[in-house]
């Protein structure tokens, strides 16, 4: 079945500095993937859409300035979250679908990665 | 607007069944999807579906009436190990994926 590793699964940074979470895809390339965020006890929350080859679809209210994305491969997504602060602390986790007649409809998500920022 | 309503919390017995229901008012219909969560974890994918009925797929079934607007994933048997969060999405119109806040399930002895 489709898989999707994320990378790392755990970070701790301080306040000010940068963290990038790796997404990939190791058995289908995806053109698309998706990056969430997770609060706790709360529901998935979009932040963007990362295309291959293109600059990403960023949901309203998400600062495309702090949260970068770049999607360089067909199997590789990531995300940078710039100048973090305690309030960027959450769980991210990212998503793929294979596509095709038999994967569309199947959302294969990371493991996740949760921030902690100092 | 869009909206996906679901249960926050249930409690049910191990070995029992329970049905979670989820409600939504989307722009557009393209499926709707169950995931669980267990705490600290990713989603992972549990049903699929787009036209009206029931889908079974082990212990686990889940109804859709498109026409209610109206969906529920129902397990039987329950183990310990279905503790966990459940999550109702469905694909509007523009195929972006509109998620409810999910059903944490408590499972008892």
């Amino acid at each position: 079945g489709a898989v999707v590793s994320q990378h790392p699964s755990w970070v701790i940074c301080k306040s000010g500095t940068s963290v990038k979470i790796e997404c990939r895809s190791l058995d289908f390339q995806a053109t698309t993937m998706f990056w969430y965020r997770q609060f706790p006890k709360q529901s998935l929350m979009l932040m963007a859409t990362s295309n291959e080859g293109s600059k990403a679809t960023y949901e309203q209210g998400v600062e495309k300035d702090k949260f970068l994305i770049n999607h360089a491969s067909l199997t590789l997504s990531t995300l940078t979250v710039t100048s973090a602060h305690p309030e960027d602390s959450s769980f991210y986790i990212c998503s793929a679908s294979p596509g095709g007649e038999a994967g569309a409809n199947v959302l294969t998500f990371g493991a996740g990665s949760r921030l902690t920022v100092l | 607007g869009q909206n996906i309503d679901q249960p926050t919390e249930m409690t049910a017995t191990e070995g029992a069944i329970v049905q979670i229901n989820c409600t939504y008012q989307t722009s557009g219909f393209n499926g709707l999807f169950w995931y669980q969560q267990h705490a600290g974890e990713a989603p992972t994918f549990l049903s699929y579906n787009v036209l009206d009925g029931l889908e079974e797929k082990g212990r686990f079934s889940s109804f859709l009436s498109r026409s209610k607007g109206y969906s529920y994933l129902l397990l039987k048997e329950l183990q310990m190990k279905d503790s966990a969060s459940y999550l109702c999405a469905v694909k509007d119109s523009n195929y972006q994926l509109i998620w409810g806040a999910g059903t944490k399930l408590i499972i008892k002895p």
